[in-house]
C-alpha cells in the first residue's frame, strides 16, 4: 500500500487561530486525497474529497470556508483550519486513492487541540 | 437505516479462539468491500480487500453475501495483537458518490490472554 505521512501529528492551539495540516504521499502518486475527522468514540466521517488541480468537494454540513483544502500536487494536500474553535478539536485524517483501485490509504492523523 | 451497520461489540475473545462478525451494508449495488483495522488513537489500516467469491489471508477470512447484504470477517487462532476495531467499508458505486467509502461504526474486539 501506500506510504502517508501528515505533519504535525498533534498540535494545540488557542482559539480564533488557524491551523494548517499537510498530508503527503511519499510513494504513490495521489489523484484523489480524502479528509476525515473522527470523534472520540465514533467512526470516521469525511469532510472533503479533492482531486488534484480542482477545487475540493465538500461534505454537507462542512463550512468550506473554515476548512480550506488545497491539493496542489500528486503527492501534497493541506487542510487548514481556520479561526479554530474548541469543538474542531479532533483527529483529522487524510488519506490518498490511486486512479487504478478503490482502496484507500490513510496517514497517521492529526490530532488537533483548541484551548 | 444506516448506509453500513456494524455491531459495536465488544467481542471479548480467549486467545487462541474464533471470533468472527459481520456487517451489513443498504445499497445493493455496491462493488467494493474493505475490513479495516483501526488501533486507539491510530489511523486505519487496510486489512483486506472482500472478494465475491470470498477470501483468505493467514488467521482471517472475509465472505460476501450478496444476497443477504452482508459481509464477515472470521479471525482464527486470535492473538493479544488482533485486539482493535475492526472498520467494514464499503464503496457504494453511486456515481454522485464519485469515489467515497462509507465507514461502519466498527466493532471492537479485545483478546484475553
Amino acid at each position: 500500500g501506500a506510504v502517508v505521512s501528515q505533519h504535525p501529528s498533534w498540535v494545540i492551539c488557542k482559539s480564533g487561530t488557524s491551523v494548517k495540516i499537510e498530508c503527503r504521499s511519499l510513494d504513490f502518486q495521489a489523484t484523489t486525497m480524502f479528509w476525515y475527522r473522527q470523534f472520540p468514540k465514533q467512526s470516521l466521517m469525511l469532510m472533503a474529497t479533492s482531486n488534484e488541480g480542482s477545487k475540493a468537494t465538500y461534505e454537507q454540513g462542512v463550512e468550506k470556508d473554515k476548512f480550506l483544502i488545497n491539493h496542489a500536487s500528486l503527492t501534497l494536500s493541506t487542510l487548514t483550519v481556520t479561526s479554530a474553535h474548541p469543538e474542531d478539536s479532533s483527529f483529522y485524517i487524510c488519506s490518498v486513492k490511486g486512479a487504478a483501485s478503490y482502496e484507500q490509504y490513510f496517514g497517521p492523523g492529526t490530532r488537533l487541540t483548541v484551548t | 437505516r444506516k448506509e453500513v451497520e456494524q455491531d459495536p461489540g465488544p467481542f471479548n475473545v480467549p486467545e487462541g479462539a474464533t471470533v468472527a462478525f459481520n456487517c451489513t451494508y443498504s445499497n445493493s449495488a455496491s462493488q467494493s468491500f474493505f475490513w479495516y483495522r483501526q488501533d486507539c488513537r491510530k489511523e486505519p489500516k487496510l486489512l483486506m480487500s472482500v472478494y465475491s467469491s470470498g477470501n483468505e489471508d493467514g488467521r482471517f477470512t472475509a465472505q460476501l453475501n450478496r444476497a443477504s447484504q452482508y459481509i464477515s470477517l472470521l479471525i482464527r487462532d486470535s492473538k493479544l495483537s488482533d485486539s482493535a476495531t475492526y472498520l467494514c467499508v464499503v464503496n457504494p458505486m453511486i456515481k454522485a458518490a464519485g469515489n467515497k467509502l462509507t465507514f461502519g461504526g466498527g466493532t471492537r474486539v479485545l483478546v484475553k490472554p
